[in-house]
C-alpha cells in the first residue's frame, strides 16, 4: 500500500539556521504530495503542496519539490524562526479513489532564539 | 468564516464505556474525513463520507468503531466498549468534495480521548 516515511525528530535548530526535513514516499500511480504543520495547541494546517513531478510547492518561506525519480518531497527553509516551532507532517493523496491522506509520523521542529 | 469544529475538545472515559465524538464541517463541504493521531501509530485515516454515505470505511480499526453523518453536515464517531488503546486525538477534516482531488482538506482542532 501507499506509505510516507519522514525523518524522526526532534530537529533542534537555532534561529536563522537552514532547515531540511526529509520525506520519501511509496505509492502506486502518481499521488499529490503535501506538507502539513501543527502548531502547539492548534489543528493541522496545509503548508504547501505539489500535484505532479517537478512541481515546487512554497509558502511562508518553506519549499518542497516533487521528485519522482527519488520518490521524495523534502521540506526546506533557508532561515527558520522561533515561530516555526511545530510538528511537520508529510502526506500523500492518491489521485484516484476517495482522496484520503496518508501521513508520515511527523517531525517536531524546535527553534531556539 | 467558521472552520471545522469538534466537540468535546477533551474526553476522559473509563474502559468499557461508550463515547461519541462530534464533528461540524465547514458549511457546504460535502466530503468529510475522520483521522486518528496516536503516539504509536501516527496519523491514520479512519473513514470518509461523501454526503451522508461512507464509501470508504477501510481505516476503522474494529467493529467497536462506527460513524454516521446526517443532513450532509454533522458527523458523529462512536466508539463502543472503549479500550486503553483507543486513547488518541481524533481529527475531523472536510473538503468541498472528495473525488476530484482538487480541494484541500481543512482540519478541526481534534478531540483528545483518554481511556482510563
Amino acid at each position: 500500500g501507499n506509505s510516507v516515511t519522514q525523518m524522526e525528530g526532534p530537529v533542534t535548530l537555532s534561529e536563522e539556521a537552514f532547515l531540511t526535513i526529509n520525506c520519501t514516499y511509496t505509492a502506486t500511480g502518481y499521488p499529490s504530495l503535501f506538507w502539513y504543520v501543527q502548531y502547539p495547541g492548534e489543528g493541522l494546517q496545509l503548508l504547501l503542496k505539489a500535484t505532479k513531478a517537478d512541481d515546487k510547492g512554497s509558502n511562508k518561506g518553506f519549499e518542497a519539490t516533487y521528485r519522482k525519480e527519488t520518490t521524495s518531497f523534502h521540506l526546506e527553509k533557508g532561515s527558520v524562526q522561533v515561530s516555526d516551532s511545530a510538528v511537520y507532517f508529510c502526506a500523500l493523496k492518491e489521485n484516484t479513489g476517495f482522496q484520503k491522506l496518508v501521513f508520515g509520523t511527523g517531525t517536531r521542529l524546535l527553534v531556539s532564539p | 468564516g467558521a472552520g471545522v469544529s469538534q466537540s468535546p475538545s477533551n474526553k476522559v472515559t473509563e474502559k468499557g464505556k461508550d463515547v461519541e465524538l462530534r464533528c461540524d464541517p465547514i458549511s457546504g463541504h460535502t466530503a468529510l474525513y475522520w483521522y486518528r493521531q496516536s503516539l504509536g501509530q501516527g496519523l491514520e485515516f479512519l473513514i470518509y463520507f461523501q454526503g451522508n454515505s461512507a464509501p470508504d470505511k477501510s481505516g476503522l480499526p474494529s467493529d467497536r468503531f462506527s460513524a454516521e453523518r446526517t443532513g450532509g453536515s454533522v458527523s458523529t464517531l462512536t466508539i463502543q466498549r472503549t479500550q486503553q488503546e483507543d486513547s488518541a486525538v481524533y481529527l475531523c477534516a472536510s473538503s468541498l468534495e472528495g473525488t476530484s482531488g482538487r480541494y484541500e482538506q481543512y482540519f478541526g482542532p481534534g478531540t483528545r480521548l483518554t481511556v482510563t
